[in-house]
């Protein structure tokens, strides 16, 4: 069964400053990624997604995030936080196969910015 | 104009109640989504269904029940509703093979 894991709850990061949320992942092949953010009382938005090709994906506001096979791991980055980068960020994993399975979501990882 | 669209946005009810929540998506997407966020705003699937046919039944208590009339709705019914089904609840659609899904603004259901 796939699975994702956000090792980190809650991230403080300075406003800009940089940042990198952690993201591992276990699935049988080669996965579909996925960075979602939620802002308080909001639905989920995409940031960025890895279906294959080039590892580093740019996705929306400035975020990035590189694909590593041998770590199984999706990292999230971004160069210079704002303050309205403050939200929930979930990374999740998908099916290559492209079936009606949906996405399985790590547990989120709350990112808070200090003035 | 809205992608994926729910209602209501709030639901405060009572025990023992049975509710509806409504979704709409107008992306002619093939596949529809539940998913429930508890209050520590972890993501779980409930239901997909694919063109009006369900796909997925996660083990979810039989007092929910979802229900598509065409491709573009899917509603979940929610019967003798129990305190532990205070949840936010995100109905979402992906288009066929795709993978991503686009998410509605969440219904928050609140049972006291």
């Amino acid at each position: 069964a796939q699975s994702v894991t956000q090792p980190d709850i809650h991230i403080t990061v300075s406003e800009g400053a940089s940042l990198e949320l952690r993201c591992n992942y276990s699935y049988g092949a080669t996965p579909y990624l996925f960075w979602y953010v939620q802002s308080p009382g909001q639905g989920l938005q995409l940031l960025l997604k890895y279906f294959s090709g080039d590892t580093l994906v740019q996705g929306i506001k400035g975020f990035e995030a590189e694909f590593k096979r041998s770590q199984s791991s999706f990292n999230l980055r971004k160069p210079s936080v704002h303050w309205s980068d403050a939200a929930e960020y979930f990374c999740a994993v998908g099916d290559s196969g492209g079936g009606a399975d949906g996405l399985t979501f790590g547990k989120g990882t709350h990112l808070i910015i200090q003035p | 104009d809205t992608a994926v669209s729910q209602t209501p946005k709030y639901l405060v009810t009572q025990m023992g109640n049975d509710k509806s929540i409504k979704c709409e998506q107008n992306l002619g997407h093939d596949t529809m989504y539940w998913y429930k966020q508890d209050s520590k705003k972890f993501l779980k699937i409930m239901f997909s269904y694919n063109n009006k046919e369900l796909i997925i039944n996660e083990t979810v208590p039989n007092r929910f029940s979802p229900k598509s009339p065409d491709k573009a709705h899917l509603n979940l019914h929610i019967n003798s509703l129990e305190l532990g089904d205070s949840a936010v609840y995100f109905c979402a659609s992906s288009p066929a093979g795709a993978g991503e899904l686009f998410f509605g603004e969440g219904s928050r259901l609140t049972v006291l």
